[in-house]
């Protein structure tokens, strides 16, 4: 199994609301990550969990809220967004600097 | 300072082979992987170097040269699927990659 899963693939939400984007993997990866990439932009690194713990976070507003709760999951809550945060929202996995694999994404729109 | 350049954007025609370069300065090396992502989709993983030299993988090849900061990706025999962007990205130091800002490539018949 070399996949990393995002649910959901597409997400529509108001200024005001509260939604979770989440991803899985079952390959062992210990080193997980939130991407954010803007149409005809390479992905600009968000957050890194490495053991579950958070290791890097890329001076990301609060509205973005990262949670680890196991080493095969990892979910990030949005509240108050704002319509410039809409996005492809990535998320990948690692393993001792050995192969990043990517989920398919979450296509975000805020309204 | 962190940076990694990669060519805007690149053309060539069907069968042909294309060389999309990529040179980068980071904090530290733990590795250059290529990635080949189409509109509107997440990046699929193409290739990792860690070591100097060249890893082949059916029609697309990768290189590396750590002295030099360099590195391509060696598409043959292309194909109309190809078109695509392409993305160079270093782990450095930490544990996170730093990526260019991606080759668009445009296949022809």
């Amino acid at each position: 199994d070399t996949e990393v899963t995002q649910t959901p693939k597409h997400l529509v939400m108001g200024m005001t609301n509260k939604k979770s984007l989440k991803c899985e993997q079952h390959m062992g990866h210990r080193a997980m990550y939130w991407y954010k990439q803007k149409a005809k932009k390479p992905p600009e690194l968000m957050f890194v969990y490495s053991y579950e713990k958070l290791s890097i976070n890329e001076s990301v507003p609060s509205r973005f809220s990262p949670e680890c709760p196991n080493s095969s999951l990892l979910n990030l809550h949005l509240h108050a967004l704002q319509p410039e945060d809409s996005a492809l929202y990535l998320c990948a996995s690692s393993q001792e600097g050995r192969v990043g694999f990517f989920g398919s994404g979450t296509r975000l729109t805020v309204v | 300072g962190q940076n990694i350049d990669q060519p805007t954007e690149m053309t060539a025609t069907e069968g042909a082979i294309v060389q999309i370069n990529c040179t980068y300065q980071t904090s530290g090396f733990n590795g250059l992987f290529w990635y080949q992502q189409h509109a509107g989709e997440a990046p699929t993983f193409l290739s990792y170097n860690v070591l100097d030299g060249l890893e082949e993988k059916g029609r697309f090849s990768s290189f590396l040269s750590r002295s030099k900061g360099y590195s391509y990706l060696l598409l043959k025999e292309l194909q109309m699927k190809d078109s695509a962007s392409y993305l160079c990205a270093v782990k450095g130091a930490g544990t996170a990659l730093i990526f260019g800002k991606g080759t668009t490539l445009s296949v022809s018949s």
